[in-house]
Formats: C-alpha cells, sequence, structure tokens
C-alpha cells in the first residue's frame, strides 16, 4: 500500500463550487505538505504544516485554506474554485527538514 | 531571491547517449539539494539526495549527481540513457533559514529516441 495516498485523482469542479483535496500518510512524518504543479512552472509551495497545530502559508496560499485534522491527515480547501486554480496538486511528508515524500497527485480541472 | 534554475525546459537524446540535465542553486551557503524524477500520471520520485557527506551522488536507476560548489550546481548524469528514463526531472534545494521548505527548479522533460 501506498505511504501517501490522495483523495480524489482527478475531480471536475465548477466555479464558484467549495472543493477538498485530502491527503492521508502511513509514514509516522510529522510534516506535510500541499504543492501546485502547473506546466513550465514546476511545483509551488501552497501551504505547510508541522504538526496539528502549526500550519504555515507558502508561496500561493491564497484562495486556498487548509486542515491537519491529525498527525496523519492534511486537507486542502478551494472555497470558491475559479478556472486558474486547474492544476495537479500533491502531497508531501517528511520527517523533520528530511527528504519529502510525495503522493500520486490530484488532477483538478476547474469550469 | 533563493532559486534554483534548471536549463533548458526540454533535453532529447538518443538511447545509449549520455544524459545531462543542468540544475544551478543562488546560495554561497551549500544547502541540501535532491533531483526528484516524475513518470508520465505519476507523483515525484526521488532519484537521490546530496546532505554534505559526498560530493558525488548515486541515485537510482544508474544516475547520479554531483555537487560543485565553485560552480553552484548540481547537475544530473546518467552515462547511457534508456528509453524508460523518458520522464521530467525536478531538482530542488532546501536553503538554511527556509524551515526546511523545498524550492523547486521548473524542470526538465527529458525525451528518448530509439
Amino acid at each position: 500500500d501506498a505511504d501517501v495516498t490522495q483523495t480524489p485523482r482527478n475531480r471536475i469542479t465548477k466555479t464558484g463550487k467549495r472543493i477538498m483535496l485530502e491527503c492521508s500518510q502511513t509514514k509516522g512524518h510529522d510534516r506535510m505538505y500541499w504543492y501546485r504543479q502547473d506546466p513550465g512552472l514546476g511545483l509551488r509551495l501552497i501551504y505547510y504544516s508541522f504538526d496539528v497545530k502549526d500550519i504555515n502559508k507558502g508561496e500561493i496560499s491564497d484562495g486556498y485554506s487548509v486542515s491537519r485534522q491529525a498527525q496523519a491527515k492534511f486537507s486542502l480547501s478551494l472555497e470558491s474554485a475559479i478556472p486558474n486554480q486547474t492544476a495537479l496538486y500533491f502531497c508531501a511528508t517528511s520527517w523533520g527538514g528530511e527528504t519529502q515524500y510525495f503522493g500520486p497527485g490530484t488532477r483538478l480541472l476547474v469550469l | 531571491a533563493q532559486s534554483v534554475t534548471q536549463l533548458g525546459s526540454h533535453v532529447s537524446v538518443s538511447e545509449g547517449a549520455l544524459v545531462l540535465l543542468r540544475c544551478n542553486y543562488s546560495s554561497s551557503v551549500p544547502p541540501y539539494l535532491f533531483w526528484y524524477v516524475q513518470y508520465p500520471n505519476q507523483g515525484l520520485q526521488l532519484l537521490l539526495k546530496y546532505t554534505s557527506a559526498a560530493t558525488l551522488v548515486k541515485g537510482i536507476n544508474g544516475f547520479e549527481a554531483e555537487f560543485k560548489k565553485s560552480e553552484t550546481s548540481f547537475h544530473l548524469t546518467k552515462p547511457s540513457a534508456h528509453m524508460s528514463d523518458a520522464a521530467e526531472y525536478f531538482c530542488a534545494v532546501i536553503y538554511g533559514g527556509s524551515q526546511g521548505n523545498l524550492i523547486f527548479g521548473k524542470g526538465t522533460k527529458l525525451s528518448v529516441k530509439p
């Protein structure tokens, strides 16, 4: 079984809708991250969490919110989706500041 | 601002040829450096990482990278390309004071011709 899982794997939604992307990990890592990937731009950090009570904004947090429900779960919400949030979203985990391990990604299309 | 530069958004090589993917970082203090690979429709997989133990780092699938402080570079190489190496490759850096957060380059898409 995968150590870092993301649900859903694909999602189509309409402008203005609220959606949630979920991430779970079985690695026992303390840190969790959300990134978005756009063609030609690499990966950009949206939010990161050092533990359940420590959540921080990344480079591109506007329009997004997160929740760390437990050490193993970190969800990303788009309160009111817009087309330029169409992207591939990745969750990652790490122990301290060590190597990050990535989930398989969620492909989001906002119409 | 701290950054990571990958020269060449697309690189094409013939099967059996040398693979060279370039990465430069922007800091006088040696950071932690990583190469990740993304196969089509998959997540990112760690290829190798530099953490100051040795300047030549060997990774999976025959890849290696050399840390050169004088050139602020961490180029990825493989002596002989295989068709299965076709993927997108990302260089990423953890700079001191960045709370352990990765900064990614924009990626290099590698094509391998038969």
